[in-house]
C-alpha cells in the first residue's frame, strides 16, 4: 500500500530556475513530514521538513509548502544549482511513532 | 566514527544463500532503523530497535529476514535462503532519541547493496 505518492519521477531544470516536487499521502495521523536528499552511493540525507501546524517552511534555497486539507506537501528548491542534481524524497511519519514512509523518489537534473 | 557505517558495501549471494549485513550506528544512538530500498524506489521500512529491545519488525517481509542489536549498539540484518527479490540496498539509520522530528534527525549510512544471483 503506497501511502505516500511522489511526483514527478523526474525533471530537468536550468541553473537557476525552481525545481517543484510534489508529495500526497493518505494517512491523516501523519504528523511529520520531511524532504530527504539522496547523492548516488549516500544514504539519505534530511534537508528540510514541516508539522502540519504550519502551512510553510523555509531554509535558505528550500521551502516546504504543506496543505492540510488536501493532503499535500510540496518541495520548492529556488535558484537551482548543479550541485542540487540528486534524488529527492518525500516522507511521513507520526511524531511518537517510530518509522518513517517515504515516496518513490524524485531524480532532479539541474544543467549549468 | 563520525557517521552510521555498513558493512560490507556490496554482497553478491547465490539463490539460497545466507547473509549478514552489519550496522555501527552513531555512537550513543538509541534508535536503529533498517530500510530495504529497491532500485528506483524510496526506502521501505523494515524494524526499529530503542536500545536492545526490537520494538517493531512489521516491515520485515518475511520469517526469512531477522534483526539484532544484542548489546543496544552495533546490529546485523540476517537474511536467510535468499531469493532473487531480496535484491536492493539495504540500508541502517541512527537517531539520538526516540520518536521522529527534526530534533531526533535520522542519520543514514551509506547501505549494503545485495544482488542475488
Amino acid at each position: 500500500q503506497q501511502q505516500v505518492k511522489q511526483s514527478p519521477q523526474s525533471l530537468i531544470v536550468q541553473k537557476g530556475g525552481i525545481s517543484i516536487i510534489n508529495c500526497a499521502y493518505e494517512n491523516t495521523a501523519f504528523d511529520y513530514f520531511p524532504w530527504y536528499q539522496q547523492f548516488p552511493g549516500k544514504g539519505p540525507a534530511l534537508l528540510i521538513a514541516i508539522r502540519p501546524d504550519v502551512s510553510e517552511k523555509k531554509e535558505g534555497r528550500f521551502t516546504i509548502s504543506f496543505n492540510k486539507s488536501a493532503k499535500q506537501f510540496s518541495l520548492h528548491i529556488m535558484d537551482s544549482q548543479p550541485g542540487d542534481s540528486a534524488t529527492y524524497f518525500c516522507a511521513a511519519g507520526k511524531a511518537a511513532g517510530n518509522k518513517l514512509t517515504f515516496g518513490g523518489g524524485t531524480r532532479v537534473l539541474v544543467k549549468p | 566514527g563520525a557517521g552510521v557505517s555498513q558493512s560490507p558495501r556490496y554482497k553478491v549471494a547465490k539463490r539460497g544463500q545466507d547473509v549478514a549485513l552489519r550496522c555501527d550506528p552513531i555512537s550513543g544512538h538509541v534508535s536503529l532503523f533498517w530500510y530495504q530500498q529497491a532500485l528506483g524506489q524510496g526506502p521501505e521500512f523494515l524494524t526499529y530497535f530503542q536500545n536492545e529491545a526490537q520494538l517493531d519488525k512489521s516491515g520485515l517481509p518475511s520469517d526469512r529476514f531477522f534483526a539484532e542489536r544484542p548489546e543496544g549498539s552495533v546490529s546485523t540484518l540476517k537474511i536467510q535462503r535468499t531469493q532473487q527479490e531480496d535484491s536492493a540496498v539495504y540500508l541502517c539509520a541512527s537517531s539520538f532519541g526516540v520518536g521522529i522530528s527534526s530534533y531526533n534527525e535520522q542519520f543514514f549510512g551509506p547501505g549494503t547493496r545485495l544482488t542475488v544471483l
